[in-house]
């Protein structure tokens, strides 16, 4: 299977601490995408980062990315309850996109 | 204005029926594709099209049946349904194909057969 794998499958935190979830790929990319999922809705675009970048961010979020070790990371800041959702990391295929196996990221208040 | 919509959002249907689910995009975006999202929210690629076009069939059986009538519109018919197709199907969008660019998700349409 193409699929990437992220771990941890689950994740349960406090309210202000940070998050940070894996994510392992097989192919070689030219980008690789986060997107976030809340119960019940589609997935929402996170952030893009391309593979000749190591480090990008956004808001309370930073995503690292290691081509040579074919993984990346997503670490969310000062995480707030409304950051309960389901995290997925996205992959280029031909034609199409390969997604993470997802964290399950929960934020007790 | 909702950027990607799918109808219905719920489905209840028993084994054998036939059904439909309707996705329509106003992003203007070239490339149309359906996931299928599993109980443990596995998402899988079905199909992609581009410009009306198929460029992606991953093995689906052939009781699934896109259309695209033109490319705003990507909608999915379903015949014979089995147990085994309960799950969300979402409808996504991107500007062109191939990965380069985010892809824009409907909100999904739960199915349920019975």
């Amino acid at each position: 299977s193409q699929q990437g794998e992220e771990d941890p499958q689950a994740l349960s935190i406090q309210e202000g601490e940070n998050a940070t979830m894996n994510c392992s790929y097989k192919t070689s990319i030219n980008n690789l995408q986060w997107y976030r999922q809340n119960s019940g809705r589609g997935l929402v675009h996170l952030i893009l980062i391309r593979s000749n970048e190591r480090e990008k961010h956004s808001g309370r979020l930073r995503v690292t990315l290691d081509t040579s070790k074919k993984s990346s990371s997503l670490l969310i800041t000062a995480s707030r309850a409304a950051d309960t959702a389901s995290y997925f990391c996205a992959t280029p295929g031909t034609y199409k996109y390969i997604f993470g196996t997802g964290t399950r990221l929960k934020v007790l208040a | 204005d909702t950027a990607v919509s799918q109808t219905p959002k719920y489905l209840v249907t028993q084994m054998g029926n036939d059904k439909s689910i309707k996705c329509e995009q106003n992003l203007g975006h070239d490339t149309m594709y359906w996931y299928k999202q599993d109980s443990k929210k596995f998402l899988k690629i079905m199909f992609s099209y581009n410009n009306k076009e198929l460029i992606i069939n991953e093995t689906v059986p052939n009781r699934f049946s896109p259309k695209s009538p033109d490319k705003a519109h990507l909608n999915l018919h379903i015949n014979s349904l089995e147990l085994g197709d309960s799950a969300v199907y979402f409808c996504a969008s991107s500007q062109v194909r191939g990965g380069l660019y985010e892809q824009y998700f409907g909100p999904g349409t739960r199915l349920t057969v019975t």
